[in-house]
């Protein structure tokens, strides 16, 4: 069975500052992992994806993630935070094969100051 | 750019009455499923649908609920008699054939059960 943990349900950082969301994940075969992003209101849009390949994926909005096999990891990141991104984040797993159903994890709440 | 839609946005409901909720996925996708976030919780996978059947279901999709593609662009999700705990969002979701397993959510339908 697949399962995802998302360290902190809410972060908060300074406009302008790192941001760093954390996701461990846990899956019986060689996962793919994806990051959605859901503003107020709105579904879920993807940011980005790991599927096979190179470990380190970027994606929408300057946004990038490193899939580590090591420590079941695959985080997300942005150097520099605008206020835009403001949102909830939810990664995902699901198995390798294709078509398969998405296992989210709760959720983080990004929170910019100003 | 294509997108998936769902309607209505918002549902309210009296426990016990069936609903449907409705989604046109994108025209050229294959796979279609159905998500719901419960307030406050993590995003659930209720059932997945290809080639006119159910490729997968979880232990919420229970026999109070069903699916179907009615025209060939709709996909729609009934819940026979609604329950208080059925109060959440309903996402839907399609994706194209392949194994890269993107998927595409709509706006999301909040159903509330009184």
């Amino acid at each position: 069975a697949q399962s995802v943990t998302q360290l902190g349900s809410h972060v908060s950082v300074s406009e302008g500052a790192l941001v760093l969301l954390r996701c461990n994940y846990s899956s019986s075969v060689p996962p793919y992992l994806f990051w959605y992003v859901q503003y107020p209101n709105q579904g879920l849009q993807l940011l980005l994806k790991y599927t096979t390949g190179a470990t380190l994926v970027k994606g929408i909005n300057g946004f990038e993630a490193e899939f580590k096999k090591s420590e079941t990891s695959f985080h997300l990141t942005k150097p520099s935070a605008h206020m835009s991104d403001a949102a909830e984040y939810f990664c995902a797993v699901s198995e390798v094969f294709g078509n398969e159903k998405l296992t989210f994890g709760t959720g983080t709440r990004l929170t910019i100051i100003p | 750019e294509p997108e998936v839609t769902q309607t209505p946005s918002h549902q309210v409901t009296q426990m016990g009455q069936e609903v449907i909720l409705r989604c046109v996925p994108i025209s050229n996708h294959l796979y279609f499923y159905w998500y719901r976030q419960i307030l406050g919780q993590k995003v659930e996978f209720l059932v997945s649908f290809y080639n006119n059947e159910i490729s997968e279901k979880s232990e919420i999709f229970d026999d109070q609920f069903s699916v179907e593609r009615p025209d060939g662009s709709n996909f729609t999700l009934k819940i026979r008699s609604t329950k208080l705990e059925d109060s959440a969002m309903y996402f839907c979701a399609s994706g194209s054939s392949g194994v890269n397993n993107e998927q595409f959510f709509g706006p999301g339908t909040r159903l509330t059960v009184l």
